[in-house]
């Protein structure tokens, strides 16, 4: 494909609903990333997938965060019971880890989807 | 862990040089990448630097000093769409292929 895209770009919901944030990666690409971005603050690291399985997952703030990924491409994050601190901006990167050292691989990320919990 | 310092923000002129420093903390080190993110847009790679040195691409360059645990970004003839944050990333040792990223500098360019 193009490009990392995201969906939805934009989504307003209430406190206490649950979300569901998608991903698709670039084509052929085995690593998958989720950052969540707040005004001011730097990107902050989430869950990565390496194909299906998630690795690291160290990152997710509660157990109200979930993810999974499927088919070695689509992702979804999932947050439940949201709460107003998770108002942010959801980005979700992208690369190619080639061989045994993926240490110069470059992340594509895509336009994120902005989440407002009222 | 991984502490990433960088300033928050900067001004420049159009047409000028700027520098954008970066400097870290790390238990190891596995490369140091530079992104460029415009307001409301994803951020796009700009620079991995593993080595010590200058690495040069067009009006963009970035220098790595790993004993000194510190990284530039330097700016030629600034544009004024190169107004935007410019976020540092660190990549840490082994197994751990995920960056960690500064808050970013956010560099405002004006006539």
């Amino acid at each position: 494909g193009a490009g990392v895209s995201q969906s939805p770009s934009n989504k307003v919901t209430e406190k206490g609903k649950d979300v569901e944030l998608r991903c698709d990666p670039i084509s052929g690409h085995t690593a998958l990333y989720w950052y969540r971005q707040s005004l001011g603050q730097g990107l902050e690291f989430l869950i990565y997938f390496q194909g299906n399985s998630a690795p690291d997952k160290s990152g997710l703030p509660s157990d109200r965060f979930s993810a999974e990924r499927t088919g070695g491409s689509v992702s979804t994050l999932t947050i439940q019971r949201t709460q107003q601190e998770d108002s942010a901006v959801y980005l979700c990167a992208s690369s190619f880890m080639r061989g045994r050292n993926p240490a110069g691989e470059t992340q594509y990320f895509g336009p994120g989807t902005r989440l407002l919990v009222l | 862990g991984q502490n990433i310092d960088q300033p928050t923000e900067m001004t420049a002129t159009e047409g000028a040089i700027v520098q954008i420093n970066c400097t870290y903390q790390t238990s190891g080190f596995n490369g140091l990448f530079w992104y460029q993110q415009h307001a409301g847009e994803a951020p796009t790679f700009l620079s991995y630097n593993v080595l010590d040195g200058l690495e040069e691409k067009g009006r963009f360059s970035s220098f790595l000093s790993r004993s000194k645990g510190y990284s530039y970004l330097l700016l030629k003839e600034l544009q004024m769409k190169d107004s935007a944050s410019y976020l540092c990333a660190v990549r840490g040792p082994g197994g751990s292929y995920i960056p960690t990223f500064g808050r970013g500098t956010s560099l405002i360019v004006h006539p």
